[in-house]
């Protein structure tokens, strides 16, 4: 079993519409936990952490559930520029900054 | 300022070949860590180091891959005899540092290996 596990996609949406992005993560250890987002051909960019009561930037909201292990992730409104792979990422306790990424989840948005 | 950079962007081997990829980090980034991506796929861990001290090389996947960082700042890694299995994208990022986690990863544009 991989240590971060995603939904599968693609997920293909229209414009305006809400998506949510599920994760699960196999080690009860894990500290830190992010949502990074990467454009076809491109490097992986930080999209948001995510805190324990949940947080909220613009039109992305994440969730994290420490006790069932998972992390969520909501696109509200969503833009054509939202297109992109999600990837669910996060560290263990005192590895130096580690991230463990998951497989990524693509979007896209179509007019 | 500058970012994380990689060179050379795209590199192709044939098999057998060895190869070195080069990372800059960001000025005064204490941590560096290398990942390999596959077509489809996260970036799987392969080697942290922080300053010249390579504290993690667990995700090497090979005798074949060695990665330096002798000075603490520029990074190189190494693919001795490439296989086709190597074919990948490999990442370089670098932090500011902190065992637990909390400083951002800014990652290069990486360098597209592809072994023929």
């Amino acid at each position: 079993r991989k240590e971060v596990e995603q939904d599968p996609g693609p997920f293909n949406v229209p414009e305006g519409a809400t998506v949510a992005f599920n994760c699960t993560y196999s080690n009860s250890a894990s500290q830190s936990f992010f949502w990074y987002r990467q454009d076809c051909r491109k490097e992986p960019k930080l999209l948001m952490s995510v805190y324990s009561s949940g947080n909220e930037d613009g039109r992305f909201t994440a969730q994290l559930n420490r006790a069932s292990q998972y992390i969520s992730l909501l696109i509200r409104d969503s833009k054509l520029s939202d297109s992109a792979t999600y990837l669910c990422v996060v560290t263990l306790y005192n590895q130096g900054g580690k991230l463990i990424f998951g497989q990524g989840t693509e979007l896209s948005v179509k007019p | 300022g500058a970012g994380v950079s990689q060179s050379p962007r795209y590199k192709v081997a044939k098999r057998g070949q060895d190869v070195a990829l080069r990372c800059d980090p960001i000025s005064g980034h204490v941590s560096l860590f290398w990942y390999q991506q596959a077509l489809g796929q996260g970036p799987e861990f392969l080697t942290y180091f922080q300053n010249e001290a390579q504290l993690d090389k667990s995700g090497l996947p090979s005798d074949r891959f060695f990665a330096e960082r002798p000075e603490g700042s520029v990074s190189t890694l190494k693919i001795q005899r490439t296989q086709q299995e190597d074919s990948a994208v490999y990442l370089c990022a670098s932090s500011t540092g902190g065992a637990f986690g909390n400083s951002p990863l800014h990652f290069g544009n990486g360098t597209r290996l592809t072994v023929t």
